[in-house]
């Protein structure tokens, strides 16, 4: 247990709605990640940062953005939420110590209508 | 660019009888491979990692995995299959050209184990 949680856990918007998830980490680790599961297309990268105030885009980046002003905390935001961005997120980091290994927080699933 | 690609979305076996889930990858340069597993309505975890020395590689609950650098696979193993290991599996490559730590992650198999 890497110490994430995800909040909410589960949330139901309208499009058009602005929404922000955050994870949060108790290890100060520096690598941070923002995936989306969707059936069929395994996981995949939304948003990612190797550092505070420091983020770069995943290969679905669009409609979404993140910040990062504390270690701890990475937040991302769905600027105008859209049918599309239904899904299960999650939230990772990347153990230190040169593990190369991935810590999954528990997910948040999230509904637009 | 760096992918992997899981052949079968699902994979059913008996429970007792071996288990093979397939992964095979593209990658320039030298491959960091990943298996993690998925529980129902759970998060993913961590099974076992290769990144260099020996081809087979040992990881959580019995599972192993073999490396085959001429056949650019990673095919995720277990001698004797539970019905506990029903899950869904991800095969992982890090893209590490990008000069990051990048995850690229398969579509994933779901393993099915019957009694």
């Amino acid at each position: 247990d890497a110490g994430i949680t995800q909040s909410p856990r589960h949330k139901v918007t309208e499009t058009g709605t602005p929404v922000t998830l955050r994870c949060h980490q108790t290890e100060n680790h520096r690598y941070m990640y923002w995936y989306r599961q969707d059936p069929g297309h395994g996981l995949r990268l939304i948003h990612y940062s190797y550092g505070v105030k420091d983020t770069d885009k995943g290969e679905v980046s669009d409609g979404y953005s993140v910040s990062r002003s504390k270690t701890e905390d990475f937040l991302l935001t769905l600027e105008s939420a859209t049918s599309s961005q239904t899904s299960v997120y999650f939230c990772a980091i990347r153990g230190g110590r040169g593990t190369d290994t991935q810590y999954f927080g528990p997910g948040t699933r999230l509904t637009v209508l | 660019a760096q992918s992997v690609a899981q052949p079968e979305d699902q994979v059913n076996v008996a429970e007792g009888n071996p288990l093979t889930v397939k992964c095979t990858y593209s990658v320039s340069g030298n491959p960091y491979l990943f298996w993690y597993v998925q529980y129902p309505n759970r998060g993913l975890q961590f099974l076992l990692k290769y990144i260099t020395g020996d081809n087979l590689v040992k990881g959580s609950y019995g599972f192993e995995a073999e490396f085959n650098k001429s056949q650019t696979s990673f095919h995720l193993k277990k001698p004797s299959a539970l019905v506990s290991d029903s899950a869904l599996y991800f095969c992982v490559v890090r893209d590490h050209n990008s000069g990051t730590y990048k995850y690229i992650f398969g579509t994933g198999t779901r393993l099915k184990v019957l009694a």
